[in-house]
C-alpha cells in the first residue's frame, strides 16, 4: 500500500510570512493527525481528526495554527503568520480506526523540514 | 497529558550487542507503543503492547511493560549497524491519542 504522503519535503520563509503543508493519508484511514517535532524532541501533538471532525486541538496554537481535513482524506495544515519558534519538522500520521478499545498504530509520513528565518 | 520519558537519552555499542532503552511514564495507560526514527525520515511503529499484556516480542525487539513500575524496556538484540536511529515510546491513556516521548539516540558501530 502507498504511504503517507506529505508535501513539500522542506520550506524557508521569513518569520511573519504563512506557510501551508499538504498530507494525504493511506487510503481508508479514518484518522489522521498532525505532529511538530523540534530537533531533539520527541512528536508533539497539534491536531486529530477523525474523517473531517476535529478529535482534539487543545495543542494547537489557534491564533496562527489552522487545519482542515475536507471529505475525510487530504489535510493541509497552515501557519499564519510564522514565527521563529515554529521552526520544526511537521509529521503527519494515520490510522485506520478510530477511538475504541484497542488502539492501532500510526503510519506516518516523512514530514515537512520548516525553518522560519 | 500523560507521556513517556526514554533513558538513556543516547546510546553507543558496538554491533552484535544488545540494546535496552526503558520508558517511563506518570499515569495509567491503555497501551504503550514504540518507534523508530531514522534521521530525516517520519516514524515507523515497531510494537504495540497493551496495558495488560507484560511482554511482546517481534523478530529481534522484545518489549516489557511493567504497570506497577509504570515503565517498559525495549531490548534489540544482536544488533546492526542499520539499527542506528531514534526510538520513541508513546503512550496512549483515555483518548487513545499517542504522546510521545523525547526519544533515545542509538549508534551501533560496525
Amino acid at each position: 500500500e502507498a504511504g503517507v504522503a506529505q508535501s513539500p519535503r522542506y520550506k524557508i520563509i521569513e518569520k511573519r510570512q504563512s506557510v501551508a503543508f499538504w498530507c494525504n493519508p493511506i487510503s481508508g484511514h479514518a484518522t489522521l493527525y498532525w505532529y511538530q517535532q523540534i530537533l531533539g524532541q520527541g512528536p508533539k501533538l497539534l491536531i486529530q481528526f477523525q474523517n473531517n471532525g476535529v478529535v482534539d486541538d487543545s495543542q494547537l496554537p489557534k491564533d496562527r495554527f489552522s487545519a482542515e481535513r475536507l471529505k475525510g482524506v487530504d489535510s493541509t495544515l497552515k501557519i499564519q503568520p510564522a514565527k521563529l519558534e515554529d521552526s520544526a519538522v511537521y509529521l503527519c500520521a494515520s490510522s485506520p480506526f478510530g477511538q475504541g478499545a484497542y488502539s492501532s498504530p500510526l503510519h506516518f509520513g516523512n514530514g515537512t523540514r520548516l525553518t522560519v528565518t | 497529558s500523560q507521556q513517556g520519558e526514554e533513558d538513556p537519552q543516547a546510546l553507543s555499542i558496538q554491533e552484535g550487542e544488545n540494546a535496552t532503552m526503558n520508558c517511563s511514564y506518570k499515569t495509567s495507560i491503555n497501551n504503550l507503543q514504540w518507534y523508530r526514527q531514522n534521521s530525516g525520515r517520519g516514524l515507523v511503529h515497531l510494537i504495540l503492547i497493551r496495558s495488560n499484556e507484560r511482554e511482546k516480542h517481534s523478530g529481534r525487539l522484545r518489549v516489557t511493560l511493567d504497570t506497577s513500575k509504570k515503565s517498559s524496556s525495549l531490548l534489540i538484540t544482536a544488533s546492526r549497524a542499520a539499527d542506528t536511529a531514534s526510538y520513541f515510546c508513546a503512550t496512549s491513556g483515555g483518548s487513545y491519542i499517542p504522546t510521545f516521548g523525547r526519544g533515545t539516540s542509538l549508534i551501533v558501530h560496525p
